[in-house]
């Protein structure tokens, strides 16, 4: 059964340094997301993206955030320059369409120290 | 103010009780999300709807597009069942907005 990938399962950087957190969507999937889950805290959305570009961003997903379909497989988060407060769950996800479930990657764990 | 409301927060069940999940909103939505988050993080997706019903093994799930309000049911539960659920709105421009999730335990 096809899944979403997601590498690094565990990622530990420093305070300032950028990370850049990989997906492999289902590979006929049009519409990829990532979310984000902070310890003990409620999931969040981060970001949609369709047809090479962002459809839907939250106030969260600011200007140290960005998102990027290097190759016909990858889906990338990049955080610019990390803060303690960047330490969370991500977790990317990826449907047919709109209006289908979404399937969702195991997650990467960032650590910010 | 949380637009995505659940209840119970917590939830002790005896294994092969029948479990009721709740879950209120205040948004305009196009789609509900039901989710299973295991104690390892994994996120699984058990229902998208957007009204009625929908059924999937033990598993039913109900929405009230005029009360937002819906409710994930759990038959004859399990100590397997025993996981976070988690409740999502999908708001009409795609953004998602998640419940607190209900932390369910079946004891055997």
């Amino acid at each position: 059964e096809p899944e979403v990938t997601q590498t690094p399962s565990h990622q530990v950087t420093q305070m300032g340094q950028e990370v850049i957190l990989r997906c492999v969507p289902i590979s006929n999937h049009l519409y990829f997301y990532w979310y984000r889950q902070i310890l003990g805290q409620k999931v969040e959305f981060l970001v949609s993206f369709y047809n090479n570009e962002i459809s839907e961003k939250s106030e969260i997903f600011d200007d140290q955030f960005s998102v990027e379909r290097p190759d016909g497989s990858n889906f990338t988060l990049k955080i610019r320059s990390t803060k303690l407060e960047d330490s969370a769950m991500y977790f990317c996800a990826s449907s047919l369409s709109l209006g289908n479930e979404q399937f969702f990657g195991p997650g990467t764990r960032l650590t910010v120290l | 103010k949380n637009e995505v409301e659940q209840s119970p927060q917590n939830l002790t069940a005896q294994e092969g009780e029948f479990i009721t999940i709740n879950c209120s909103y205040s948004v305009g939505i196009s789609a509900l999300h039901w989710l299973q988050q295991h104690p390892g993080g994994g996120i699984v997706s058990l229902f998208m709807l957007s009204s009625g019903k929908k059924k999937h093994g033990r598993l039913i799930a109900t929405i009230n597009i005029q009360e937002k309000h819906s409710s994930l049911h759990i038959t004859a539960s399990h100590p397997r069942d025993s996981a976070v659920y988690i409740c999502a709105a999908r708001l009409n421009n795609n953004d998602m907005r998640f419940g607190a999730g209900t932390r369910l335990t079946v004891k055997p």
